[in-house]
């Protein structure tokens, strides 16, 4: 049974361009979280979302970040105009319910030059 | 607003010895779930053991187990007969029981060092 799976696993963007973050859920799962983890930091939630609708996304930054999770695919974070301050690694979890345990995928990390 | 607090920022243990880890929380809800996450030097986030706050027995996962307090707000966690492999970033986190939500709320996060 494959985990969660994230791609790409590293991703380098210049100032100003677009970053966009795949996220497939373990099968059976229909609850997605993104976090975000800055150098040195611990996670910080962004968004959760369940197929097709956003339900918390309190954690996410107003401008230039979107969260999707369409009926079909992988759940997409976007962040547009990118700017050094987004360098991290971006951490998505799903989970079976919203009870059930998150298991986490292995991150994408950021790097804004 | 519900908070994590893990006090230690690096922690040291001899291979085979026993350590712990603190974490402390606030909130003021009574129904809740408390989480070790381990992160490696691969990053990836790998979920060590989870109590949920009604039960009074502490969880236990082969070396890994918890020290539950809930008046007291602490959830440590113990690790018995420490590997090499143990040696991690661990981070306690929280997450209601109750409501639309289901974040999770990291600490800071405890670099444990393993010594051969």
């Amino acid at each position: 049974n494959a985990g969660v799976m994230q791609n790409p696993r590293h991703l380098v963007r210049r100032r100003g361009q677009e970053a966009r973050l795949r996220c497939s859920p373990m099968k059976g799962h229909s609850h997605v979280y993104w976090y975000r983890q800055l150098p040195e930091e611990g996670l910080k939630f962004m968004v959760y979302l369940q197929k097709e609708n956003i339900i918390d996304e309190s954690g996410m930054p107003k401008e230039r970040f979107s969260a999707e999770f369409p009926k079909e695919g992988p759940s997409i974070l976007r962040i547009q105009q990118v700017v050094r301050g987004d360098s991290a690694a971006y951490f998505c979890a799903s989970s079976q319910s919203a009870r059930e345990t998150q298991y986490f995928g292995p991150g994408t990390r950021l790097l804004v030059l | 607003a519900q908070t994590v607090t893990q006090s230690q920022p690096e922690m040291s243990v001899q291979e085979a010895e026993t350590v712990t880890l603190s974490c402390t929380y606030d909130t003021s809800e009574s129904d809740y779930y408390l989480f070790w996450y381990k992160q490696p030097p691969s990053r990836q986030m790998i979920l060590v053991i989870r109590q949920e706050a009604y039960k009074q027995q502490n969880a236990t996962e082969n070396r890994f187990s918890v020290n539950f307090q809930k008046a007291a707000k602490s959830f440590s966690l113990k690790i018995s007969d420490s590997q090499l492999g143990d040696a991690a970033m661990y981070f306690c986190a929280y997450r209601s029981a109750g409501g639309a939500t289901n974040k999770l709320i990291f600490g800071t996060g405890t670099l444990l060092a393993v010594q051969p």
